[in-house]
């Protein structure tokens, strides 16, 4: 079974553009979430979609965004980036929603200049 | 607020000595304890975790772990490193509300000398 994948892979953007990141789970897995690698705040929650709906958000800005298709696959969007927005975004899969083993891709490198 | 600590910033040990790494979390309810890996350049990919019965539990690549309760710890444990364990450690838990998002530790960097 493949596992989870995200593209692109590596992102380079400026202050105040836009960007779309893309999610396809596993093959089965229905829930998606999304967090954010930096060296100093380590790995943070960002959200979580489930049947295409957003059912948990962690403690982060409104121009963080997000969304998921019929098909399980998810996007996210930041809007009008900031430099401090320079992270590895982490897509992670599981089964179900609720207490099920997330597994994660290899994540998008996103700088912003 | 739930929060996980990892006290070991970085650690090094000569091959075959022991491991042990330090994960303890602040939550009164119940929890799901998961320790996952970072090798360099890869993905985070799972190495073992706890969801309730034995309170010892084997992951791969003969990594163990032991979720003690009343010190709210579930450390990482390997009796013989190798040179191949050299990577980032992360604990993580997630809290029993039916929400699934995993807070993780800062992270233990293992540096294995051969």
């Amino acid at each position: 079974k493949a596992g989870v994948t995200q593209t692109p892979r590596y992102l380079i953007k400026t202050r105040g553009q836009q960007v779309t990141l893309s999610c396809s789970p596993i093959s089965g897995h229905r829930s998606v979430s999304w967090y954010q690698q930096t060296p100093g705040q380590g790995l943070q929650f960002l959200f979580e979609y489930f049947s295409e709906t957003q059912r948990n958000k962690g403690n982060f800005p409104g121009r963080f965004s997000g969304r998921q298709f019929s098909n399980s696959r998810s996007e996210m969007n930041v809007s009008t980036l900031e430099l401090g927005d320079s992270a590895l975004y982490l897509c992670a899969s599981s089964l179900v929603a609720a207490e099920d083993t997330q597994y994660f891709g290899p994540g998008t490198r996103l700088t912003v200049l | 607020a739930q929060s996980v600590s990892q006290h070991n910033h970085h650690v090094i040990l000569s091959e075959a000595a022991s491991l042990e790494l330090g994960c303890n979390y602040s939550y009164g309810g119940t929890v799901n304890l998961f320790w996952y890996v970072q090798y360099p350049g890869q993905h985070l990919q799972l190495l073992l975790k706890y969801f309730s019965g034995d309170p010892l539990v084997k992951g791969i690549k003969g990594f163990e772990a032991e979720f003690i309760k009343s010190k709210f710890s579930f450390n990482l444990r390997k009796p013989s490193v190798q040179w191949s364990d050299t990577a980032e450690y992360f604990c993580a838990v997630t809290v029993r509300t039916g929400a699934n998002n995993l807070f993780f530790g800062t992270g233990t960097r293992l540096t294995v000398i051969p």
